[in-house]
């Protein structure tokens, strides 16, 4: 099974300040990887996939970058809606497909 | 606008069952999905069915008692969950995949499954 581990835990930043969360792999996951946004009471919408493709509707202050083992997502500078639980997600090798533990975006 | 609505959640003993339906307003030629959510916890990945041939998948902790089907006439995906756990306790969602990829590209609002005496 493959892991995503996912840094920092939470991360406090101010509106217009640039956001960089990071997922690392337990193995080589090619460019196999997606980014989720999820806030409180919703579902999870998908941002990212196979590492650097905005998925459709997504702003493009959102992007993704990596390969292999390590993963970038970077916010270029933040809006009030975009504080919430991000969440990294593998297909390269499965089942199972896996989540990362996410890491939460707040406000400083 | 795709649309996906879940229904069939509620409280139910350990060893009891439940299932959970999911209605797509499009559905034909798309891989579909279970992902779960405990309460205040992660994201976790339960079980998928093909398009192409109906081929299942699912995460070790389910196999054997969850299965998934899907009716392509009703538009309709299914989760028959068994022998249910305290730990399945979590919010239920259905979702369609992103095209040929093992992304989740919809998803509905999910259903609360509450496994409790």
């Amino acid at each position: 099974e493959i892991v995503l581990t996912q840094s920092p835990a939470t991360l406090s930043l101010s509106p217009g300040e640039r956001a960089t969360l990071s997922c690392r792999a337990s193995q080589n996951i090619k460019i196999y990887l997606g980014w989720y946004q999820q806030k409180p009471g919703q579902a999870p919408r998908l941002l990212i996939y196979d590492a650097s493709n905005r998925a459709s509707g997504i702003p493009d202050r959102f992007s993704g970058s990596g390969s292999g083992t390590d993963f970038t997502l970077t916010i270029s500078s933040l809006e009030p809606e975009d504080f919430a639980v991000y969440y990294c997600q593998q297909r390269s090798s499965w089942p199972p497909l896996t989540f990362g533990g996410g890491t939460k975006v707040e406000i400083k | 606008e795709v649309q996906l609505l879940e229904s069939g959640g509620g409280l139910v003993q350990p060893g009891g069952s439940l299932r959970l339906s999911c209605v797509a307003s499009t559905f034909d030629s798309y891989a579909m999905s279970w992902v779960r959510q405990a309460p205040g916890k992660g994201l976790e990945w339960v079980s998928t069915i093909r398009d192409s041939d109906g081929r299942t998948y699912y995460a070790d902790s389910v196999k054997s008692r969850f299965t998934i089907s899907r009716d392509n006439s009703k538009n309709t995906l299914y989760l028959q969950m068994n022998s249910l756990r305290d730990e399945d306790t979590a919010i239920y969602y259905c979702a369609r995949h992103l095209e040929w990829r093992e992304f989740f590209h919809h998803w509905g609002q999910g259903t609360l499954v509450t496994v409790s005496s």
